[in-house]
């Protein structure tokens, strides 16, 4: 149980465009999911905290004007990354909570690479 | 505030040989903390978590890991390095707003010779 998938698990996209990456609890309903970014060889940051229905609570530093997060329902959240740029080439990775867990369950992650 | 040390960036053990990745830990409140595994270009897997019941928590493949409270750690260990325990170590602390605030220490990556 308590499996997280992400789609697609990687993306080449051209600079200017944008691209959207899909967040699915698959046999749980999600109280919060989070989306965390990973750089080569360095640690996971969190990027924001959404719940479902409400706006997302973005990190210091992360531009929400850029990183658009949508959490339209229990099971799905959304980060759409807008006029991708070549730095924001990144590993996306999210997770989610269930209401009363200590645990957060995380998806396979998103390889992003823009050209 | 939370935070997390992994004092070693980089561990190199023989195949067989025991391993030890160090985790310190810095929180305001009674945390609950989490070993996870990363292989190359793959997603997280759990290890092993305490949540404040069991010091000594035993996680999957051998790995064991012991919440000192006194030394605000939480080492995880495993008797005998096996090959396909090569890969990236993350040591992470969450306060007690359940499953909330996840903070990832540095990660430490561990080679395993043979």
């Amino acid at each position: 149980g308590a499996v997280v998938s992400q789609h697609p698990s990687w993306v080449i996209c051209k600079s200017g465009t944008s691209v959207k990456i899909e967040c699915r609890s698959l046999d749980f309903q999600a109280t919060t999911m989070f989306w965390y970014r990973q750089f080569p060889k360095q640690s996971l940051m969190l990027m924001a905290t959404s719940n479902e229905g409400s706006k997302a609570t973005y990190e210091q530093g992360v531009e929400k004007d850029k990183f658009l997060i949508n959490h339209a329902s229990l099971t799905l959240s959304t980060l759409t990354v807008t006029s991708a740029h070549p730095e924001d080439s990144s590993f996306y990775i999210c997770s989610a909570n269930v209401a009363g867990s200590y645990e957060q369950y995380f998806g396979p992650g998103t390889r992003l690479t823009v050209t | 505030a939370q935070s997390v040390t992994q004092l070693d960036s980089h561990v190199s053990v023989s195949e067989g040989t025991p391993v030890l990745l160090r985790c310190n830990y810095s929180s305001s409140y009674s945390p609950s903390l989490f070993w996870y595994v990363q292989h190359p270009n793959k997603g997280l897997q759990l290890l092993l978590k305490y949540t404040s019941a069991a010091t000594l928590v035993k996680g999957i493949n051998g790995f064991e890991a012991e919440f000192k409270k006194s030394e605000t750690s939480f080492h995880l260990t495993k008797p005998s390095a096996h090959m396909s325990d090569a890969a990236e170590y993350f040591c992470v602390v969450s306060d007690r707003n359940y499953g909330q605030n996840f903070v990832f220490g540095p990660g430490t990556r561990l080679s395993v010779l043979p």
